[in-house]
């Protein structure tokens, strides 16, 4: 029973194109986040949603929008899609209200735009 | 903002050996964090740690506050430990981590 499963695992799609990545937790937590890993595997926070309120925004293009629909849930959004846009994004949840609570991360989602 | 340095890169060592990665951060952390990348991509959560010392296995993390260093080691280490180990600083409780670059382990029979 997956804890973190975000869809799809590979999306190959062309610039300037509008694509969405789904992300979804059964674990009860209460934050969820967007990272992006980036050709030399270094990792980066892009977002973090809390109780469905954005509770961080790095300097991401506004091009990238989170949708949480409800906590168990927060999609990507990325609009005109640009060639540095191909990375690794991995969707993780935690339940910050609990000490010591770890991350869980999805799978990742491998985008190449081309 | 947290800089967050790991050491060494890459690290190839015998079956067997006794391993350690070092983390420095920085800014004072709520929490340090230290996760393991497999070649297939996935990345699963090793540690969480916020003061002292903790054992899962043959996995020992370690850290001291007052320094802003922690360390991962690696007891009896085997093949199937080859990964990607990363370190990562998270500031405040709902705050996105900062990671390391990473430390590239080969473990070789």
């Amino acid at each position: 029973d997956t804890a973190v499963s975000q869809t799809p695992k590979y999306l190959v799609t062309q610039m300037g194109n509008d694509k969405s990545i789904k992300c979804e937790q059964n674990l009860g937590h209460d934050t969820m986040y967007w990272y992006k890993q980036d050709s030399k595997k270094f990792l980066k926070i892009m977002f973090s949603y809390n109780n469905k309120e954005l509770i961080i925004n790095e300097t991401v293009p506004n091009r990238f929008s989170p949708k949480s629909p409800d906590k168990a849930h927060l999609n990507l959004h990325i609009n005109s899609l640009e060639l540095g846009d191909s990375a690794v994004y991995f969707c993780a949840s935690s339940q910050i209200s609990s000490y010591n609570s770890p991350l869980h991360f999805g799978n990742g989602t491998r985008l190449t735009v081309t | 903002k947290n800089e967050v340095e790991q050491s060494p890169q890459n690290l190839t060592a015998q079956e067997g050996e006794f391993i350690t990665i070092n983390c420095s951060y920085s800014v004072g952390i709520s929490a340090l964090h230290w996760l393991q990348q497999h070649p297939g991509g996935g990345i699963v959560s090793l540690f969480m740690l916020s003061s002292g010392k903790k054992k899962h296995g043959r996995l020992i993390a370690t850290i001291n506050i007052q320094e802003k260093h922690s360390s991962l080691h690696i007891t009896a280490s085997h093949p199937r430990d080859s990964a990607v180990y990363i370190c990562a600083a998270q500031e405040g409780g709902a705050d996105g981590l900062t990671f390391g670059k990473g430390t590239h382990l080969i473990i070789q029979p």
